[in-house]
């Protein structure tokens, strides 16, 4: 079956950097995608990854293995705006998202 | 960038009645629009797959004849929530995928709160 893991819930210090994972299991791939939740509101796109590596863009970088199926999202100079659900999502042979569960980031001062 | 618009943001209807959400990409034409469910604290649920023009793709478990999709144009698609009850309240959120070859990326609405007394 499909599968997509990550931690239910993680607490970082503002100013630190925090990892947040994702594993997948899929039928086919297509790319993995990362978006953040606030509370009450709509997921917004962070990062697509397709191929192995690091992207990099302003604070937040993702990196994915895809022999691993594996990928993280990191998050640096946390600022407390930053408290927020993290979905990890994978893109199937069908081109349809498989979402994780997505991951709770709190920030503390 | 890409935007879609959902309307209403908040609904709260008597149980029984129906109601119906709008989704629209306003600047790029969707081939592909996403309905989706969140329960509190909980991850994304796909509802149902909506093609421009053709019948929507329901997911296991999903009534279509209760939650009925139209993808009527490449910018609009409807849920209607029918004779609603207040298991159905929910935050319902609708995201469009670019038809550009390549582009795989879903732009999400905003979401509707909908809570059925």
């Amino acid at each position: 079956g499909q599968n997509i893991d990550q931690p239910t819930e993680m607490t970082a210090t503002e100013g630190a950097i925090v990892q947040i994972n994702c594993t997948y299991q899929t039928s086919g791939f297509n790319g993995l995608f990362w978006y953040q939740q606030h509370a009450g509101e709509a997921p917004t796109f962070l990062s697509y990854n397709v191929l192995d590596g690091l992207e990099e863009k302003g604070r937040f970088s993702s990196f994915l293995s895809r022999s691993k199926g594996y990928s993280y999202l990191l998050l640096k100079e946390l600022q407390m705006k930053d408290s927020a659900s993290y979905l990890c999502a994978c893109m199937d042979s069908n081109y349809q998202l498989i979402w994780g569960a997505g991951t709770k980031l709190i920030i503390k001062p | 960038g890409a935007v879609v618009s959902q309307h209403p943001s908040r609904v709260i209807c008597k149980s029984g009645t129906s109601v119906k959400i709008e989704c629209r990409s306003l600047d790029f034409q969707a081939t592909t629009m996403f309905w989706y469910r969140q329960f509190p604290k909980k991850s994304l649920m796909l509802m149902a797959t909506s093609n421009e023009g053709s019948k929507a793709t329901y997911e296991q478990g999903v009534e279509k004849d209760k939650f009925l999709i139209n993808h009527a144009s490449l910018t609009l698609s409807t849920l209607t929530v029918t004779s609603a009850h207040p298991e159905d309240s929910s935050f319902y959120i609708c995201s469009a995928r670019d038809g550009t070859e390549g582009i795989y990326e879903q732009y999400f609405g905003p979401g509707t709160r909908l809570t059925v007394t």
